[in-house]
């Protein structure tokens, strides 16, 4: 098993669309998560962090399960240049690095 | 704020040349920086991390001799591929954070290609 797995997707949208993205984690002990959103060919760009009461940034929310170990990220109103892959992150307890999943493309339709 | 400067953003030269690539903190002091491959549809995959003033950190397979690290101060670190080969052709990202919990600002990558 993966340690973070995500549906790679893609996920196709239409404009004004609600979508939502979950990421599961397997080290019960991790205690930071984030999201970056990448683009095609660019270096990914923190979205946000994941915090445990769960949080919110303008259209997008981010919340944190720790019982069953998922992330999640909504999206409300998506706009086209919403589209991009969603990558979670989950920062390995004791050593600090980060632990990829394998994004989630979003395409957001006209 | 926290601001990663990388470059050259884009590398294309002959096999057998050695290419090194910087990467600063442009509004922070980077204690920890990480260097990252990533091949096309693929995820970043991490090549190493280093630490201001003492040697870097490689992860399982990625050869030291084959890509030096350097971090010489709290804001710059610089990753050369000596003798690049057509397979070391790649997109390198370096990413640093402050601390260890905070988390990490990536640079804006560089693109190599060796012919």
């Amino acid at each position: 098993r993966k340690e973070v797995e995500q549906d790679p997707g893609p996920f196709n949208v239409p404009e004004g669309a609600t979508v939502a993205f979950n990421c599961t984690y397997s080290n019960s002990a991790s205690q930071s998560f984030f999201w970056y959103r990448q683009d095609c060919r660019k270096e990914p760009k923190l979205l946000m962090s994941v915090y445990s009461s769960g949080n919110e940034d303008g259209r997008f929310t981010a919340q944190l399960n720790r019982a069953s170990q998922y992330i999640s990220l909504l999206i409300r109103d998506s706009k086209l240049s919403d589209s991009a892959t969603y990558l979670c992150v989950v920062l390995s307890s004791g050593t600090y690095k980060y632990i990829f999943g394998t994004g989630t493309r979003l395409k957001v339709l006209a | 704020g926290a601001v990663v400067s990388q470059h050259p953003s884009w590398v294309i030269c002959k096999s057998g040349t050695s290419v090194k690539i910087e990467c600063r903190s442009l509004d922070f002091q980077a204690t920890t920086m990480f260097w990252y491959r990533q091949f096309p549809k693929q995820s970043l995959m991490l090549m190493a991390t280093s630490n201001e003033g003492s040697k870097a950190t490689y992860e399982q397979g990625v050869e030291k001799d084959k890509f030096l690290i350097n971090h010489a101060s709290l804001t710059l670190s610089t990753l050369t591929v000596t003798s690049a080969h057509p397979e070391d052709s790649s997109f390198y990202i370096c990413s640093a954070r402050d601390s260890g919990i905070q988390p990490q600002h990536f640079g804006d990558g560089t693109r190599l290609s060796i012919l």
